[in-house]
């Protein structure tokens, strides 16, 4: 079955890194785009980015231009956001989720909870 | 900045219908924004209901549909049920990046 594990949260100071992953199992993953989504407390769920099947294309809400970074691995299956100069408006539950091409979205992972606080 | 719409709040009674909304400030809402519609329950992660404009996913239960509803997409819950109280989003696809809708909560009175 589809799997999607998302980890690396935790509580990190403003204007340190972190390194989300998302190990994917149950699926070819290299055939599918993926993204991130996150939803800070009590908020909406806001779209950040999206990585292609292979790489060779990603894009990124304004909001985190500049600021993260999407990456894949498909040999070891995962994915990976890369979030720099953190703030505390970064404090949210951060979701990997699977498109099948067409931007058909099926397959969410349980979330982690980044923390930016001093 | 792309803003898309959703009503905050609407309440059904158990067995009725209603419908969601989702609007784009950039205009009409068409099959090219590959509407997708998500369910989420406090606590859970969102699962998807709905994917380019009306397509279900094998999970999605039937009473679920969804449409084009003149400028906006359009979730429709006919024959609510006591579950389907949950916050619902939409998402419209512009060309790279996606933008989510505020959401809807969703009451069941």
């Amino acid at each position: 079955q589809v799997q999607l594990v998302e980890s690396g949260g935790g509580v990190v100071q403003p204007g340190r890194s972190l390194r989300l992953s998302c190990a994917a199992s149950g699926f070819t993953f290299r055939t599918y785009a993926m993204h991130w989504v996150r939803q800070a407390p009590g908020k909406g769920l806001e779209w950040l980015a999206v990585i292609w099947f292979d790489g060779s294309k990603s894009y990124y809400a304004d909001s985190v231009k500049g600021q993260f970074t999407i990456s894949r691995d498909n040999l070891k299956n995962t994915l990976y956001l890369q979030m720099n100069s953190l703030r505390a408006d970064d404090t949210a539950v951060y979701y990997c989720a699977r498109e099948e091409s067409g931007w058909l979205f099926d397959y969410w992972g349980q979330g982690t909870l980044v923390t930016v606080s001093s | 900045q792309t803003v898309v719409a959703q009503e905050p709040s609407l309440t059904v009674s158990p067995g009725g219908t209603v419908t969601l909304t989702c609007a784009s400030t950039t205009g009409a809402v068409t099959s090219n924004h590959y509407p997708n519609w998500f369910q989420q329950k406090p606590g859970q992660a969102p699962t998807a209901l709905i994917y380019r404009t009306t397509y279900k996913h094998s999970w999605t239960p039937a009473r679920f549909s969804g449409s084009l509803l003149g400028d906006k997409a359009a979730l429709t819950l006919s024959g609510a049920q006591p579950e389907d109280e949950a916050e619902y989003y939409c998402l419209l696809y512009f060309g790279g990046p996606g933008v989510f809708g505020g959401g809807t909560k969703l009451t069941v009175l």
